[in-house]
């Protein structure tokens, strides 16, 4: 099952420039996190954020959630070549110690 | 981190036969760990949690007779797809919570995933 859709699909951007994603959902959800996956690899889990926050910081990352409106964003500023990813939100439930994943965000930074 | 480790990383067999993908939690035990399915260029599918002495919990779809799942230890899972076919070619990574964390839970370590590909 999938729970997230994300928005956009791909984004190609220049270095130096930020990258925004969007991630929205359809139940309520414990907490929402953002992976990182590079081409053929394993996910790397770059932050988390609980139902009761609303912003999170950490290095060039900003998260944002809104569970009025059941949407997350993740923020990168001052892109890197070594940010071209697929960057995936997935849902955390009380109820369930299983996670599900949205569809996913292809970047792409441009030199 | 909490290291997951997942074996082979790649993996070619024929078709009809089995094929048996190993997730190691190297440096905790977890009782409860998660496989996932993804095909190329999309999401990740969960297929089932394996819970550690217990039986699998498997996701509306998945065939428990086909992706057979055991979790015999507290620092192993094992993903066995029996009788391959070229549709079963994919990647899959597995994925194991910290103990103790399920009802605050704070992140999930993923294996580096195994792509299968059935010829």
């Amino acid at each position: 099952s999938q729970q997230g859709e994300e928005d956009p699909q791909a984004l190609s951007i220049q270095e130096g420039e930020n990258a925004t994603m969007n991630c929205s959902y359809k139940t309520s959800i414990n907490n929402l996190q953002w992976y990182r996956q590079n081409s053929g690899r394993g996910l790397v889990h770059l932050i988390l954020i609980r139902s009761n926050e609303r912003e999170k910081h950490s290095g060039r990352l900003r998260v944002t959630l809104d569970t009025s409106k059941k949407s997350s964003s993740l923020l990168i500023t001052a892109s890197r070549a070594a940010d071209t990813a697929s960057y995936f939100c997935a849902t955390g439930y009380s109820s369930a110690s299983k996670i599900i994943f949205g569809s996913g965000t292809r970047l792409s930074i441009r030199p | 981190g909490a290291v997951v480790s997942q074996h082979p990383s790649r993996v070619i067999c024929k078709s009809g036969t089995s094929v048996k993908i190993e997730c190691r939690s190297l440096d905790f035990q977890a009782t409860t760990m998660f496989w996932y399915r993804q095909f190329p260029k999309k999401s990740l599918m969960l297929m089932a949690t394996s819970n550690e002495g217990s039986k699998a919990t498997y996701e509306q779809g998945v065939e428990k007779d086909k992706f057979l799942i055991n979790h015999a230890s507290l620092t192993l899972s094992t993903l066995t797809v029996t009788s391959a076919h070229p549709e079963d070619s994919s990647f899959y990574i597995c994925s194991a919570e910290l103990p103790g964390t399920a009802k605050s839970f704070t992140e999930a370590f993923f294996g580096q995933g195994t792509r299968l590909t059935v010829v």
